[in-house]
């Protein structure tokens, strides 16, 4: 079955850290762009971070970068986001989706085809 | 960051109406726009790429038409399973930013 599966969602205090894991199934894993994406309760989407197919490539939203990491290991099929020096704001839903790109020439769109069901990171004393 | 801003914030529709969504950039994104569903404690489900490009799958009474700045989600005909909330996103650069959403209800 093509799927993703995330896990590593908990409670943390601020200050705190957390590895957030993605697991792939069902598809060849190191032919796609990777993404993290945010929920906050009751609010909308916010994209986080992506990441190239090798790896060697990351894009970061300003407000994670220097405190979050993502990267992946295609030998696993699996995709992380290291979340350190939380802040009760990236209390929120996170999802990973693999990113279908598709070209026109050398334009290339974002095509967020498949997701997980989401983790939860709560940060609170 | 490119500000991404759709109108309205929400809209009531009964079954069988043309139902329209726009979404503004604050600046020129050609025609990179992507057009999500998301159902309450689901994921989100792709809809539209590429500002009016059918993802595989999506039933044909959704379309999206624009480029530039404006950009418009248009359901055709609602039916009962398209109550939810609606979110564009832009790919133009980076950070990818999403509007805000339009949440979509039964009148």
């Amino acid at each position: 079955e093509v799927q993703l599966v995330e896990s590593g969602g908990d409670l943390v205090q601020p200050g705190g850290s957390l590895r957030l894991s993605c697991e792939a199934s069902g598809f060849t894993f190191s032919n796609y762009w990777m993404t993290w994406v945010r929920q906050t309760p009751g609010k909308g989407l916010e994209w986080v971070a992506n990441i190239r197919r090798d790896g060697g490539l990351q894009y970061y939203v300003d407000s994670v970068k220097g405190r979050f990491t993502i990267s992946r290991d295609n030998a696993k099929n699996s995709l992380y986001l290291q979340l350190d020096s939380l802040r009760a704001e990236d209390t929120a839903v996170y999802y990973c989706a693999r990113d279908d790109q598709h070209s026109t020439g050398d334009i290339y769109y974002d095509a967020f085809d498949l997701w997980g069901q989401g983790t939860m990171v709560t940060v609170s004393s | 960051a490119i500000q991404m801003t759709q109108s309205p914030s929400s809209l009531s529709a009964s079954i069988g109406d043309r139902v329209t969504i726009i979404c503004r950039a604050s600046q020129d994104i050609r025609n990179d726009l992507g057009w999500y569903q998301q159902k309450p404690g689901k994921a989100p489900k792709l809809l539209i790429y590429a500002a009016s490009s059918l993802q595989s799958g999506v039933p044909s009474r959704f379309s999206g038409s624009g480029s530039g700045t404006d950009f418009i989600l248009t359901i055709s005909s609602l039916q009962p399973e398209d109550f939810a909330t609606y979110y564009c996103l832009q790919d133009y650069n980076y950070p990818r930013t999403f509007g805000q959403g339009t949440k979509v209800e039964i009148k």
